[in-house]
């Protein structure tokens, strides 16, 4: 089946600062690439997607590029605020909508 | 905006008892998921379903059991309740389609005692 990591497990970042997480799967038949937001205490909810015919984008602060052929692709945030301090999972849907095991980010003040 | 809802917050129950975690979609979502949630484990699929009365397992279904008679409503059972089922639970749903975005429900922090 589908198998989905993320690097790094943890990551702290002053505020300002840039954090990048990546990710890689093993379904090369995966065209479909989401980023979802994990807040304590809160739901799962979609920040960015992107599809396997385009290679970047771009939301405001958060981005998403993709590496269809080294099968990886990586959330971007950039000058990071403390309401960014979450955990974030990303997933490679195929069959199965498989999530990594996410990435708990704390953006310190 | 879609709403996904999951009966219940918290639930505690014994080892050995049957449950039923419920979860109700309101946006004629033809995708349910179920999901569960443990520290440094992510999110592990148990069943999900893309049509009434079908179901399909996912990575860790043993344990477990769903049902689908509507096309809103997508039920957990727990046969036998034990121990390593303390969790959270969460509940999933998307339009037609595995490219989709899926919209979760609160979830359902599970203890079994």
């Amino acid at each position: 089946g589908e198998n989905v990591e993320q690097h790094p497990s943890t990551l702290s970042v002053q505020e300002g600062d840039s954090a990048v997480i990546k990710c890689t799967y093993s379904d090369s038949a995966s065209n479909y690439f989401p980023w979802y937001k994990q807040e304590l205490g809160k739901r799962p909810q979609l920040i960015i997607d992107i599809r396997s015919n385009v290679g970047e984008k771009k939301d405001q602060r958060i981005a998403v590029t993709l590496n269809k052929t080294a099968k990886h692709f990586s959330l971007h945030i950039t000058e990071t605020q403390p309401e960014d301090s979450a955990v974030y999972f990303c997933a490679a849907p195929g069959q199965n909508f498989v999530f990594g095991p996410g990435t708990r980010l704390s953006v310190l003040p | 905006d879609v709403k996904v809802t999951q009966s219940s917050r918290y639930l505690v129950k014994r080892t050995g008892e049957k449950v039923f975690l419920e979860c109700v979609q309101d946006m004629d979502h033809e995708n349910m998921f179920w999901y569960r949630q443990d520290p440094g484990l992510g999110l592990r699929l148990i069943y999900f379903s893309y049509d009434v009365k079908m179901k399909e397992k996912g990575d860790i279904p043993e344990g477990y059991s769903v049902s689908r008679e509507k096309k809103e409503r997508f039920s957990l059972i727990l046969e036998s309740a034990s121990t390593n089922q303390t969790s959270m639970y969460l509940c999933a749903s998307s339009s037609n389609g595995v490219a989709e975005k899926l919209f979760f429900g609160s979830g359902t922090q599970l203890s079994v005692l």
